[in-house]
């Protein structure tokens, strides 16, 4: 069964303006760990955010934040500000024990 | 330079030769992970090692692959008799403790 689940293959967003990247997942397990990553053409992985299931508060790190919502099982990403160097595949992941799973992505692409 | 680094970057061979890529982890980090990416696809896990015990080996992890990880460092991932469907990125990471995994710029394998 599909874990990470990514419904917007291909995104667009006007520079500085924000947006924002779905990601839901599936989980029976009450302690686990939400990412989100980078991508670029150049292939390397680029780590964002986390949010653990126990925290309280929203992660933000710099212009990214993880919009977490538990009994929803969402943790969408939102980028505020957009800049041409945000045009790239992110990738939301999920991770239970030692094992970390990753949805299909998303394609986000900045506008001038 | 204090990340994960992989080696080679790019790698092409002839179908049914053998390819063997090497990964080396943050130094800290206890656990190192492969995973493999096809164009389009999010990264799916093959293996992964807790210090130099390979403790989760994936079903896509055929019997023509094998990984290894000598003394709880580096690690190498040795596919025998490549095939076509072989081709893709071989992606590496490492992680400390549980809100962290960081990958290499990654393997990429063009199987002719």
């Amino acid at each position: 069964a599909q874990k990470i689940t990514q419904t917007q293959p291909g995104m667009f967003v006007q520079e500085k303006e924000a947006v924002t990247l779905d990601c839901t997942y599936d989980t029976s397990d009450p302690s686990y760990g939400l990412f989100w990553y980078k991508q670029p053409s150049s292939g390397e992985m680029i780590f964002l955010i986390y949010q653990g299931s126990y925290d309280q508060q929203n992660a933000t790190e710099g212009r990214y934040s993880l919009n977490f919502q538990k009994a929803r099982k969402s943790a969408n990403l939102v980028i505020s500000a957009s800049q041409l160097g945000d045009s790239a595949m992110y990738f939301c992941a999920m991770r239970e024990g030692d094992d970390m799973r990753f949805g299909a992505g998303t394609r986000l692409t900045v506008k001038p | 330079d204090t990340g994960v680094s992989q080696d080679p970057r790019h790698k092409i061979t002839k179908r049914g030769q053998n390819v063997t890529f090497r990964c080396d982890p943050i130094s800290e980090h206890n656990r190192l992970y492969w995973y493999r990416q096809t164009l389009g696809q999010g990264p799916e896990f093959l293996t992964y090692f807790q210090n130099e015990a390979q403790l989760e080996k994936s079903r896509l992890l055929s019997d023509r692959f094998s990984a290894e990880r000598p003394k709880g460092s580096f690690s190498t991932l040795e596919i025998q008799r490549t095939e076509q469907g072989d081709s893709a990125m071989y992606l590496c990471a490492s992680r400390y403790t549980y809100n962290e995994q960081f990958f290499g710029p990654g393997t990429r394998l063009t199987v002719l």
